[in-house]
């Protein structure tokens, strides 16, 4: 069955420094895609990054970068040089396969804090 | 930013009494989903759209109900709120490519 876990329910990290959200997924369809969202305080869901399940190379979206892992079916979120502004909740989501009922399924979120 | 727009965006409703909450895009995107979003839980799904008269349940679906009569509108019935519905409700639209474009989010309390 289609699933995402993200362990990490908070993390603080010093301004200035890289952060990595973890995501763990589990499907048995070997087409699927994976996005991460931020979600501010004012409550809009943020697109971030996308990676596609046969993309060869890790997504990278400005200071976003997806690490894509197959084999151990991670795709964990990687943000170089946290900015204040960066504080937010995050989630990583799955879509799977390309059949006509196409779903997707959000993980629980991680709150990310960025220290001054 | 993607045509998407929820209403209401703030309600308030006695237990037992039937809610309709709006979702209506204009960007004629086939998928349509509606999702909760409740503190620990992250975003759940609740029902979910693929097409017109297209729909099928998501992971939280007891309670609700949902149709879709044209492209560009999704409706999602709470035929008796429960305080347990309380929480923030979200619309999102995609195709089959890379992104799903959410709307602002519908607070819904029961009382």
């Amino acid at each position: 069955a289609q699933k995402i876990t993200q362990t990490q329910p908070g993390m603080f990290v010093q301004e200035k420094e890289a952060v990595t959200l973890d995501c763990t997924y589990d499907t048995s369809d070997p087409s699927y895609g994976l996005f991460w969202y931020k979600q501010p305080s004012s409550g809009e869901m943020i697109f971030l990054i996308y990676q596609g399940s046969y993309d060869q190379q890790n997504a990278t979206e400005g200071r976003y970068s997806l690490n894509f892992q197959k084999a151990r079916k991670s795709a964990n979120l990687v943000i170089s040089a946290s900015q204040l502004g960066d504080s937010a909740m995050y989630f990583c989501a799955m879509r799977e396969g390309y059949s006509s009922a196409s779903k997707i399924i959000f993980g629980s979120g991680t709150r990310l804090s960025i220290r001054p | 930013d993607a045509g998407i727009t929820q209403s209401p965006r703030h309600k308030v409703t006695e237990t037992g009494t039937p809610v309709t909450l709006r979702c209506h895009q204009t960007e004629n995107h086939r998928y349509m989903y509606w999702y909760r979003q409740d503190p620990g839980h992250g975003l759940r799904l609740i029902h979910y759209s693929y097409g017109v008269k297209d729909t099928d349940k998501g992971e939280v679906s007891d309670g609700y109900s949902v149709s879709r009569s044209k492209t560009e509108d999704f409706l999602l019935t709470l035929e008796s709120a429960t305080s347990s519905q309380t929480s923030v409700y979200f619309c999102a639209i995609s195709e089959r490519g890379p992104e799903a474009f959410f709307g602002q989010g519908t607070r819904l309390t029961v009382v």
